[in-house]
């Protein structure tokens, strides 16, 4: 069974510039969640979809943004990206939602912004 | 809100000594308790887990009791090899989140273990 995959694995972008990052749940997974880590902030939450609906939203700056396909695979997007913005993006599925549910992770992209 | 907080690292031991990585966390409710391993390189991968107080997870070695009473779930192994070493993350799921999947994190652990 094919893990949780995420495209592209390593990216470097300019100031100013936007990017989409892509993620591939496990087959038959419906929860997407995306999150960023930083050697400064740790582990933070992005958002979570289920079922092609935003469930949750974490406190980040409107320039990051998701939305999940009808297969289940989603995006981010960051608009005018930062310097502060370089990071490692994990992406987690599961088959459904709840405090319960595990969290599959892949194996993040990691963000340059120069 | 709720937070997770975790000792600080690096933690470095011999292969075969035992393992205690601290957690506590701050939570309104009942929430899931994780520990979640990661390797260089790599996403995170779930250790174990408990869902309710007393509940105690174990996985390869690895083994944590969720204790309500001090709002503790440590991490124990009693005899670590070369290849635990990594950063271990403690992890708690929002029950203030309705009925959502969100976990908030601990800062992480790294684990160091010289043979």
């Amino acid at each position: 069974k094919a893990g949780v995959t995420q495209t592209p694995r390593y990216l470097i972008k300019t100031r100013g510039q936007q990017v989409t990052l892509s993620c591939s749940p496990i087959s038959g997974h419906r929860s997407v969640s995306w999150y960023q880590q930083t050697p400064g902030q740790g582990l933070q939450f992005l958002f979570e979809y289920f079922s092609e609906t935003q469930r949750n939203k974490g406190n980040f700056p409107g320039r990051f943004s998701g939305r999940q396909f009808s297969n289940s695979r989603s995006e981010m997007n960051v608009s005018t990206l930062e310097l502060g913005d370089s990071a490692l993006y994990l992406c987690a599925s599961s088959v459904g939602t709840g405090q319960n549910t595990e969290a599959f992770f892949g194996q993040g992209t990691r963000l340059t912004v120069v | 809100g709720d937070s997770v907080t975790q000792m600080e690292g690096p933690v470095t031991l011999s292969e075969e000594a035992f393992l205690t990585i601290n957690c506590t966390y701050t939570a309104t409710g009942y929430p899931s308790l994780f520990w979640y391993v990661q390797y260089p390189g790599e996403g995170l991968q779930l250790l174990l887990k408990a869902t309710k107080a007393d509940d105690k997870g174990s996985n390869k070695g690895f083994e944590a009791t969720y204790r309500k009473e001090t709002t503790s779930f440590h991490l124990e192994k009693g005899s670590v090899q070369v290849s635990d070493s990594a950063v271990y993350f403690c992890a708690l799921s929002d029950h203030g989140s309705s009925n959502t999947g969100k976990l908030i994190f601990g800062q992480g652990t790294t684990l160091q273990v010289k043979p």
